[in-house]
């Protein structure tokens, strides 16, 4: 089963709004922790990762931290705008040796000017 | 550097139709692999490949195959279209412990 819980979207704000999209994972030991973006039409891209506990990973004004105790790893953004509408994902490294990764369901973000 | 290409964008097929999704990277990876992408599913990992002539199974790995003969290209072999195989597939490329994904191929099997 998937070891990746995300938050339910969609989620819509308006333009310069707090974002916080939740993350939670269940894993043997400490894997590696990734956001990924998803613009419309187009592939993910890496937005943020973190590889150890209390790393915080940070990109394009978003940010992350990799939270052992809570086995957390939520996305949050001071102010969005309406370029960051996509959908969202986070993903944990699968502790294997080949680095394949296990995806949340992901959270399609929407906001409004 | 073109990065993950895949083709073709869009295609329809029938059901016990075959045919092939391409995917071809630039970038000298190694690893690489092919994941589906359905509505409140997320993306699930179908087959991997760690070099030319390595591949392996991932979580959804039926109906599907895969080969990998050279650095640069990994398709997906679909041998007899289902229905249950209508998705948005993604090809990816890893360095290290980034991912590199494609634009996508929107599959609908009627």
């Amino acid at each position: 089963g998937n070891s990746v819980t995300q938050m339910e979207g969609p989620v819509t704000l308006s333009e310069e709004a707090f974002l916080t999209i939740n993350c939670t994972y269940t894993a043997t030991g400490y894997p590696s922790l990734f956001w990924y973006v998803q613009y419309p039409g187009e592939g993910l891209q890496l937005l943020l990762k973190a590889t150890k506990a209390d790393d915080k990973g940070s990109n394009k004004g978003f940010e992350a931290t990799y939270r052992k105790e809570t086995t957390s790893f939520h996305l949050e953004k001071g102010s969005v705008q309406v370029s960051d509408s996509a959908v969202y994902f986070c993903a944990r490294g699968d502790g294997g040796s080949q680095g394949n990764l296990i995806f949340g369901k992901g959270t399609k973000l929407s906001v409004k000017p | 550097n073109a990065g993950v290409t895949q083709t073709p964008k869009f295609q329809v097929l029938k059901t016990g139709q075959s045919m092939t999704l391409q995917c071809a990277q630039d970038m000298n990876h190694e690893y690489m692999s092919w994941y589906r992408q359905d509505p409140g599913m997320g993306l699930r990992l179908i087959h991997y490949s760690v070099g030319a002539g390595i591949t392996d199974q991932g979580e959804v790995p039926n109906g599907y195959n895969v080969s990998r003969s050279t650095t640069e290209d990994f398709p997906l072999r679909l041998l007899s279209a289902a229905p249950s195989q209508t998705s948005v597939y993604f090809c990816a490329s890893r360095i290290y412990n980034e991912q590199f994904f494609g634009p996508g191929t929107r599959l609908t099997v009627l």
